[in-house]
């Protein structure tokens, strides 16, 4: 069944150190996308970057980079130099669906503390 | 400004009291899709639309009903309110197929209690 798990209910980092949270999948589809999503303390949900399940190299946004092993089925976030303002709940997700459907499955997620 | 907006923001509701929760974005996106929050449980689809007159059930689809009769509004109906549907709603909408990163945008969310 498809599926999407975060191992980390919670992580610490210290401020300006990189930290990764990791993502597992879980699909039989061969076309499928990877998400991450930021959740502030405020609840808002804000899109960090993105992966397609035929992209060879790693997507990047700014300190943002998701570290993408197919053969392991992993999507991992890699947030560099991490900032005070880092510090919220971090969401892996799956849009799964070739054509005609696009279901999205989410993680449990991850909640990230930046320590000063 | 491109958004989605949902209402209420804050609802306290009774059992059995049928609600709608409204959704509208005004990007001219094909797909909007309604989930659910809880905590310990992530986000779970519950439904989601293709485009107009085109919905499909999410994982969580008991005890909701939607449709699609606009392209920009996307409506969360709850016949028969229970207290297992407390939740944090979130509604969102996505370009579509024609885009590749079918990044979705979500609004503000809903925040329910069924006493």
């Amino acid at each position: 069944a498809q599926k999407i798990t975060q191992t980390q209910p919670g992580m610490f980092v210290q401020e300006k150190e990189a930290v990764t949270l990791d993502c597992t999948y879980d699909t039989s589809d061969q076309s499928y996308g990877l998400f991450w999503y930021k959740q502030p303390s405020s609840g808002e949900m804000i899109f960090l970057i993105y992966q397609g399940s035929y992209d060879e190299q790693n997507a990047t946004e700014g300190r943002y980079s998701l570290n993408f092993q197919k053969a392991r089925k992993s999507a991992n976030l890699v947030i560099s130099a991490s900032q005070l303002g880092d510090s919220a709940m971090y969401f892996c997700a799956m849009r799964e669906g070739v054509s005609g459907t696009y279901k999205y499955i989410f993680g449990t997620g991850t909640r990230l503390k930046v320590l000063a | 400004e491109a958004q989605v907006t949902q209402n209420p923001r804050y609802l306290i509701t009774v059992t059995g009291k049928k609600l709608t929760v409204t959704c509208s974005q005004n990007m001219n996106h094909e797909y909007m899709s309604w989930y659910r929050q809880d905590p310990g449980l992530g986000l779970r689809q519950i439904y989601y639309s293709m485009n107009v007159e085109v919905t499909d059930k999410g994982d969580v689809p008991e005890g909701y009903k939607v449709s699609r009769k606009e392209k920009r509004n996307f409506p969360l109906i709850l016949e028969s309110p229970s207290p297992n549907q407390t939740s944090l709603y979130f509604c969102a909408s996505s370009p579509g197929t024609g885009t590749p990163s079918y990044e979705q945008y979500f609004g503000p969310g809903t925040r329910l209690t069924v006493t």
